[in-house]
C-alpha cells in the first residue's frame, strides 16, 4: 500500500507566480489534511478536506490560498501570486475516518519564491 | 481552542544519558502524538496516547500521558548518536480535527 504521495517535491517560484501542490493520499483514505512549515518552526494546520468538501479551512490565509479536493485525482493547494514569505515545507496527511483518526504524513513540498 | 507547548527548544546530550522533553497543552486534548522529523524529512509517526496513564515504550524512547496535569513527556533512556532529530508532539479535539503541533524539540546527541 503506497503511502502519502505528494508532487512536487520541490518547486521554486517567482514573485507574482502560482504554485500548485498536489497531494495523493493513501489508497482508501478520503479525508486530507494540508499543513505549513515555515523554518525553524512547527507544523501548521492550514485545511481539512473530503472529497469535493472543504470541511475546516480555519488556518487558511483569506487571500491567494484555496484548496481542492476533487471526486477524482489528487488535491490541490493552490497558492496566487506567491511572495517571498509563502516560502515553506507544505505537507498533506490523509486519513481512513470514520473508525481511524491517525493521520499519514507526505514527504511534503518545499516551495522557494525568489 | 488548543494550544500546544514544548520545552526544551534545544536540548543537547551526550550519549548515554537520560533526559525527558515535555509537553504542555491547554485545553482537553482527545489525543496526544509524537512525532520525530530528521532535516529535510517529513514526519514520523512515534507514539499515539489515547487515555489518562498511558504509556507506550519503543526501543530507548517512552511516552507517558497525564490528562488531568494536561502533560505529555517523551524520555529517552541511553541516548544513541541516531536518535538526533527534532520531536513534535501534537493533539487534536475529536474523532476527525487538525493536528495542533508544539514548537518542536531540537534534540542533539553528541558523542
Amino acid at each position: 500500500n503506497a503511502g502519502v504521495m505528494q508532487n512536487p517535491r520541490h518547486l521554486v517560484r517567482r514573485r507574482g507566480q502560482e504554485a500548485r501542490l498536489r497531494c495523493s493520499p493513501m489508497k482508501g483514505h478520503s479525508h486530507v489534511y494540508w499543513y505549513r512549515q515555515l523554518p525553524e518552526e512547527g507544523l501548521k494546520f492550514m485545511v481539512y478536506l473530503q472529497k469535493e468538501n472543504i470541511i475546516d479551512e480555519s488556518g487558511m490565509p483569506k487571500e491567494r490560498f484555496s484548496a481542492e479536493f476533487p471526486k477524482e485525482g489528487p488535491s490541490i493547494l493552490r497558492i496566487q501570486q506567491v511572495v517571498r514569505g509563502d516560502s515553506a515545507a507544505y505537507f498533506c496527511a490523509s486519513s481512513p475516518l470514520p473508525g481511524n483518526y491517525e493521520q499519514y504524513f507526505g514527504p511534503g513540498t518545499r516551495l522557494t519564491v525568489t | 481552542e488548543l494550544k500546544v507547548e514544548q520545552n526544551p527548544l534545544f536540548l543537547s546530550m551526550q550519549e548515554g544519558k537520560n533526559y525527558t522533553i515535555y509537553c504542555n497543552y491547554s485545553t482537553t486534548s482527545d489525543r496526544l502524538y509524537w512525532y520525530r522529523q530528521d532535516p529535510g524529512k517529513s514526519l514520523e509517526s512515534l507514539f499515539v496516547l489515547l487515555s489518562n496513564g498511558a504509556v507506550k515504550q519503543e526501543g530507548r524512547l517512552m511516552a507517558s500521558l497525564d490528562t488531568k496535569a494536561r502533560l505529555s513527556t517523551l524520555h529517552i533512556t541511553a541516548a544513541v548518536h541516531d536518535l538526533s532529530a527534532t520531536y513534535f508532539c501534537a493533539g487534536d479535539t475529536g474523532t476527525a480535527s487538525k493536528l495542533t503541533f508544539g514548537t518542536g524539540t531540537r534534540l542533539q546527541v553528541t558523542l
